[in-house]
């Protein structure tokens, strides 16, 4: 079964790093492109960044471009996300999420970690 | 101020249908394909419907979701208690060049 255990999330002050991980487990991963999903208290889903599956393709929201970025080890099996300088507004929980396929614009997020908690103050 | 818009709540009662909209425009719904995901309280997201239509691994049969134009919907028919929880659309931006999601719909079955 295919099974995705996030990790690294934490407090930090305004300005602060972070470092995101995501472990993957019961699949192929370099066979899939995969993604971080937020949701801020009270708040709905928020796409954050993608990264194809050889990792050569990444993609931002515009709300955290040129703070954030994702990466990936294949032979890790894992997913990471740096993020620094960050805001208030960073605050959410965090989701690691697989595409459907290789490239993660033609496929939608078909398995979901459990999430990690991220708090700027 | 979400990219996708949908109402943020219905409900109905037990054995009721219920339809969630979720209307974007042409560089999003109206050019790419529209995904659903069930949100249930203390869990992670579930991939629900895909590619517009199609139900993911376990999802019932008296789940659909259609598309047409820039705007798709979300019906449950034979609603049950478990289906509490958000719904959220989401669906890829050309222009954008990310995923886009809708504010999601907190769905209570009465």
């Amino acid at each position: 079964e295919a099974q995705l255990v996030e990790s690294g999330g934490g407090v930090t002050p305004p300005g602060g790093s972070l470092r995101l991980s995501c472990a993957a487990s019961g699949f192929t991963f370099d066979d899939y492109a995969m993604s971080w999903v937020r949701q801020a208290p009270g708040k709905g889903l928020e796409w954050v960044s993608s990264i194809k599956w050889n990792g050569d393709d990444t993609g931002y929201a515009d709300s955290v471009k040129g703070r954030f970025i994702i990466s990936r080890d294949n032979a890790k099996n894992s997913l990471y996300l740096q993020m620094s300088s960050l805001r208030v507004e960073d605050t959410a929980f965090y989701y690691c999420a697989r595409s459907g396929g290789p490239n993660y614009s033609h496929y939608g997020m078909d398995v979901w970690g459990q999430g990690t908690t991220v708090t700027v103050s | 101020q979400s990219v996708l818009t949908q109402p943020p709540s219905a409900s109905g009662t037990p054995g009721q249908r219920v339809t969630i909209s979720c209307f974007g425009s042409r560089s999003n719904i109206g050019s790419n394909y529209v995904y659903w995901y069930q949100h249930l309280p203390g869990t992670a997201p579930k991939f629900f419907i895909f590619r517009n239509n199609q139900r993911s691994s376990g999802v019932p049969d008296r789940v659909s979701g259609s598309k047409s134009g820039t705007s798709a919907s979300l019906a449950i028919s034979g609603l049950r208690s478990e289906d509490e929880g958000h719904y959220y659309c989401a669906s890829w931006d050309d222009s954008l060049s990310g995923w886009v999601f809708g504010g999601g719909t907190q769905l209570t079955v009465l």
